[in-house]
C-alpha cells in the first residue's frame, strides 16, 4: 500500500519531554502538510513543505515545535518542552501541486495519538 | 474567527433516504472544496471535492453542491447506507494550501 504512513501511532509522555513524530508520504506527492485535531475541533493547520522547503507556518506552531523534510521525502515534527496542552491527534497529509495545476486534495495519514502527562 | 462553519453537530437518517449535510464560509478567496469522511482513531479520508468554478460534482452516491453567492456548499449522500456513519468535514483551501476545515457533522444513519 502506498499511503501516508505516520510513527509512532500512539505515544504518552511526560510533561517537560521531547517528542518526535515521523510521516512518510504518498511518494509522487511534492507537498506535505502537518495538522492537530483535538476533540470536537475539526484538523488545524500546523505547517506545509513543497519538496524540502517550508513555505508556510501557522501561528499556532509555537517555538517549540519545529518540522523538518530534509530531503523532500519523509518529514519529522518535533514537540520540545511538550506541555498538556499539546496532547492531541497530530496529522500528516500530501499532495501533488505544481502551482499551476494539479489536485487539491491531501491525502491523510492515521495519525500520531500524543498524550502528555 | 472560524472561516469554515459547520452549525449541524449531528445528523440522524434512516437507511436508504438522502443525508445532507451543509457548510458555509466566510472567505471569498477560497477557490476549492473537499469532503472529508472520518472514523475514531484514523485519519480523515477523501470523499469529494468541487472547485469554485463549478456548482456541483458527483461521484457516486455522493454529490457537492455549491451556491457561491451565499458561500454555502452541502454534501448529498443518496441512498445513504449504515456504513456512512461517520463524522464529515468539509473544508475549503485557497491555492492548494492550507486546508481549513469545519468542527464537522456526526451522520449516524439507523437500517
Amino acid at each position: 500500500d502506498t499511503g501516508v504512513s505516520q510513527n509512532p501511532r500512539h505515544k504518552i509522555t511526560k510533561r517537560g519531554q521531547n517528542v518526535t513524530f515521523r510521516c512518510d508520504p504518498i511518494s509522487e506527492h511534492n507537498r506535505l502538510y502537518w495538522y492537530r485535531q483535538t476533540l470536537g475541533q475539526g484538523p488545524e493547520f500546523l505547517t506545509y513543505f513543497q519538496n524540502e522547503a517550508q513555505l508556510e507556518k501557522s501561528r499556532l506552531l509555537s517555538d517549540r515545535f519545529s518540522a523538518e523534510r530534509p530531503k523532500g521525502s519523509f518529514s519529522t515534527l518535533e514537540i520540545q518542552r511538550t506541555e498538556q496542552g499539546d496532547s492531541a491527534m497530530y496529522l500528516c497529509a500530501s499532495s501533488f501541486f505544481t502551482g499551476t495545476s494539479g489536485n487539491y486534495e491531501q491525502y491523510f495519514g492515521p495519525g500520531t495519538r500524543l498524550t502528555v502527562t | 474567527d472560524q472561516q469554515v462553519k459547520q452549525n449541524s453537530p449531528s445528523l440522524s437518517v434512516q437507511e436508504g433516504r438522502i443525508s445532507i449535510l451543509n457548510c458555509d464560509y466566510t472567505n471569498s478567496m477560497f477557490d476549492y472544496f473537499l469532503w472529508y469522511k472520518k472514523y475514531p482513531a484514523e485519519g480523515p479520508t477523501f470523499l469529494i471535492s468541487i472547485s469554485s468554478i463549478k456548482d456541483k460534482n458527483e461521484d457516486g452516491r455522493f454529490t457537492v453542491f455549491l451556491n457561491k453567492s451565499a458561500k454555502h456548499l452541502s454534501l448529498h449522500i443518496v441512498p445513504s447506507q449504515p456504513g456512512d456513519s461517520a463524522v464529515y468535514f468539509c473544508a475549503a483551501s485557497e491555492l492548494g494550501t492550507a486546508l481549513i476545515f469545519g468542527k464537522g457533522t456526526t451522520l449516524s444513519v439507523s437500517s
